[in-house]
């Protein structure tokens, strides 16, 4: 069964410090690890899919990276609009079916 | 603008009664999910379809049923048979090609009481 866990489960930072999210995962056979943002009250939205290890994804100050066992989400220089729960997903060999973590719920303070 | 569109935003009921919740979606995507969100849990997957008139249980199905007669349209029933119905509840929706991503909706929170 595949499985996810993301930590920490929050993070309270200062505008401008920057930091990591961590995904960690076990699944047979990863098709894509995905990357969400959800605010409160609403459904998650897409930010990055990536598929191998060693690759990299930026979205303005957000940046993805990917191992074999896990994923980082890393956010620079982060602004108050920065806050929001960050999900992290996998694919694995039924590429119908996401697993999602619980999530970072990261709180940036002006 | 396309999108999923689920309705309505909060609903209300009583222990006992069934409640239907909608997802409409104009992305002429084939498949379409049911997510539960928990607090403190991941997402988890109630059922998803792949094509029109077919539909497959995911981890947690007891309770719920849904329907895929259009294209669009992936109603979910929550039975008086789900012990804890209270959550809220998330649609999405996916073009069949491999890896593409999952785009939601913005939910529907359900309480019962």
């Amino acid at each position: 069964e595949d499985q996810v866990t993301q930590s920490p489960e929050a993070l309270r930072l200062q505008e401008g410090e920057s930091s990591s999210l961590n995904c960690s995962y076990t699944v047979s056979g990863l098709r894509g690890l995905f990357w969400y943002r959800q605010d409160p009250g609403k459904g998650p939205e897409f930010l990055f899919t990536l598929y191998s290890a060693g690759e990299e994804k930026e979205k303005e100050r957000l940046k993805a990276t990917l191992t074999k066992k896990e994923s980082f989400l890393h956010i620079t220089a982060p602004k108050p609009e920065d806050s929001a729960t960050y999900l992290c997903a996998v694919s694995g060999s039924n590429d119908y079916k996401l697993s999602f973590g619980a999530g970072t719920t990261v709180t940036v303070r002006a | 603008d396309g999108g999923i569109t689920q309705s309505p935003k909060y609903l209300f009921r009583k222990e006992g009664q069934n409640v239907t919740l909608s997802c409409e979606q104009n992305l002429n995507h084939d498949a379409m999910y049911w997510y539960r969100q928990d607090p403190g849990q991941g997402l988890r997957l109630i059922y998803y379809s792949q094509i029109v008139n077919d539909f497959q249980k995911g981890d947690i199905a007891e309770g719920y049923s849904v329907s895929r007669e259009k294209k669009e349209s992936f109603p979910l029933t929550v039975t008086s048979a789900q012990k804890n119905p209270t959550a809220f509840y998330l649609c999405a929706s996916t073009s069949r090609g491999r890896n593409s991503p999952l785009h939601f909706g913005n939910g529907t929170r359900l309480t019962v009481t």
